[in-house]
């Protein structure tokens, strides 16, 4: 079954605020990854993580691995329409080789 | 340019029909995935194939059959399609090992709908 819990569900903001978003499970995991999927769309990945305390962005994004390296969160800010999607963490536990486990996502919806 | 493509982007076929999903990949990975993603949009993985080879099988029908022609290609070949059957498929590609190992690419999916 899933074993990485992913908050929240879902989000509805509006334009220019910031969004958190966070991953956690009992397992260590060796990577962090956090993909954006749009409708009829597949993922596409917007940051990999790859060491415990690890701190990266992308542009107005950023994610952070977590010391534990059992969780992670993503953070965007000031959004914008086009943020609008579905929000997934990932990463391969530390025994499961290139297996990937997937969070159950978070829907963003950014109103103008 | 595209990285990970997957044909065709929707399929409606009926009950008990065979039908074949294919991908292709240009990015030089060894490793390919097919992924099934519900209407709870759940990414489950069902299958991994390595140089060809198969590394993961999860719990998945065996009329689910995958075929890996070379490493740039893993087809998704369904028998006796069942309505459970509809949801999206999608390919992804990535290094089995070294930098970024981890990270998977994926395709745009595959959206079977099963009548």
């Amino acid at each position: 079954g899933q074993q990485l819990n992913q908050s929240p569900q879902s989000m509805f903001i509006q334009e220019g605020e910031d969004v958190s978003m966070n991953c956690t499970s009992s397992s260590i995991f060796n990577t962090w990854l956090w993909y954006k999927q749009e409708p009829g769309e597949g993922p596409v990945l917007l940051i990999a993580l790859y060491k415990a305390g690890e701190l990266t962005s992308n542009g107005r994004l950023t994610a952070q691995f977590g010391i534990t390296r059992k969780d992670s969160f993503l953070n965007i800010s000031a959004s914008i329409p086009s943020d609008v999607g579905i929000y997934f963490c990932a990463g391969p536990k530390e025994t499961s080789g290139s297996r990937l486990t997937f969070g159950e996502g978070t829907q963003l919806t950014v109103n103008p | 340019d595209t990285a990970v493509s997957q044909t065709p982007k929707y399929l409606v076929t009926q009950m008990g029909n065979d039908k074949s999903i294919k991908c292709e990949q240009n990015l030089g990975h060894d490793t390919m995935y097919w992924y099934k993603q519900d209407s709870k949009k759940f990414l489950k993985i069902m299958f991994s194939y390595n140089n060809k080879e198969l590394i993961i099988n999860e719990t998945v029908p065996n009329r689910f059959s995958p075929k890996s022609p070379d490493k740039a290609h893993l087809n998704l070949h369904i028998n006796s399609l069942e309505l459970g059957d509809s949801a999206v498929y999608f390919c992804a590609s990535s290094r089995r090992r070294g930098t970024r190992g981890g990270e998977q690419y994926f395709g745009p999916g595959t959206r079977l709908t099963v009548t």
